[in-house]
């Protein structure tokens, strides 16, 4: 079946980097996008950025550029996700989506299959 | 940078009933550009609706999206029991590419 399997939970200290992993599979890797979003605790949810599997092409939050790099590897069908500079507001669960079919760029159906999340801890 | 506003912050309904959920946007979206998203506890989003009224694989029919313009509604027909959640709308278009709503808590009376 379609799925996004995201890589471990994190505890980084303040000013550290992370990077947070998402694997595909059931689907033809290059055909979408990926895109990050993040949820701090009790709070709704905020997009980080977007990648084209396809050719690498990236379109970030304006509040996080500079600190945010998406990446893909599409030999092991994974998107990758480095946020560095780590402050105590980064704490946040971070998810990975499918999103948008990159030959039809100008249609849109949504973030269809979700990672299950990966926890970010940043705490001295 | 498009801001969507959703209403009430919390809905507070019993089973059966019809709940009604809005989302304001700061300026106009593309209809095929509005989505809704549930969330429940300590799971990730589910796409719900897309293109502001195209129902997403596996969604039951009890689910509907309308609206055009700056105003979207996500109607739920008949709450139940498992309906009740975060629910979210997002927009994809104006830079930022894409903004969320802030949600809408749908809880049992």
């Amino acid at each position: 079946q379609v799925q996004l399997v995201q890589s471990g939970a994190e505890v980084q200290k303040p000013g550290a980097s992370v990077k947070v992993s998402c694997k595909a599979s059931g689907y033809t890797f290059p055909n979408y996008g990926i895109s990050w979003v993040r949820q701090a605790p009790g709070q709704g949810l905020e997009w980080m950025g977007w990648i084209s599997a396809y050719n690498g092409n990236t379109n970030y939050a304006q509040n996080l550029q500079g600190r945010v790099t998406m990446t893909t590897d599409t030999s092991t069908r994974t998107a990758y996700m480095e946020l560095r500079s780590l402050r105590s507001d980064d704490t946040a669960v971070y998810y990975c989506a499918r999103d948008r079919f990159v030959a039809s760029p100008n249609d849109y159906y949504g973030m269809d299959v979700w990672g299950q999340g990966t926890t970010v801890t940043v705490s001295s | 940078e498009i801001v969507l506003t959703q209403s009430p912050g919390t809905l507070s309904l019993s089973p059966g009933e019809r709940a009604t959920l809005s989302c304001r946007a700061s300026q106009s979206v593309s209809s095929s550009y509005l989505a809704w998203y549930q969330q429940k506890p300590g799971q990730a989003p589910r796409l719900l609706i897309y293109g502001a009224s195209s129902r997403a694989t596996g969604i039951p029919d009890r689910f509907s999206g309308s609206g055009s313009g700056t105003d979207f509604t996500l109607t739920i027909s008949r709450l139940e029991p498992e309906d009740f959640a975060v629910y979210y709308c997002q927009q994809y278009g104006s830079s930022p590419r894409i903004t969320f709503g802030q949600g809408t808590r749908l809880e049992i009376k």
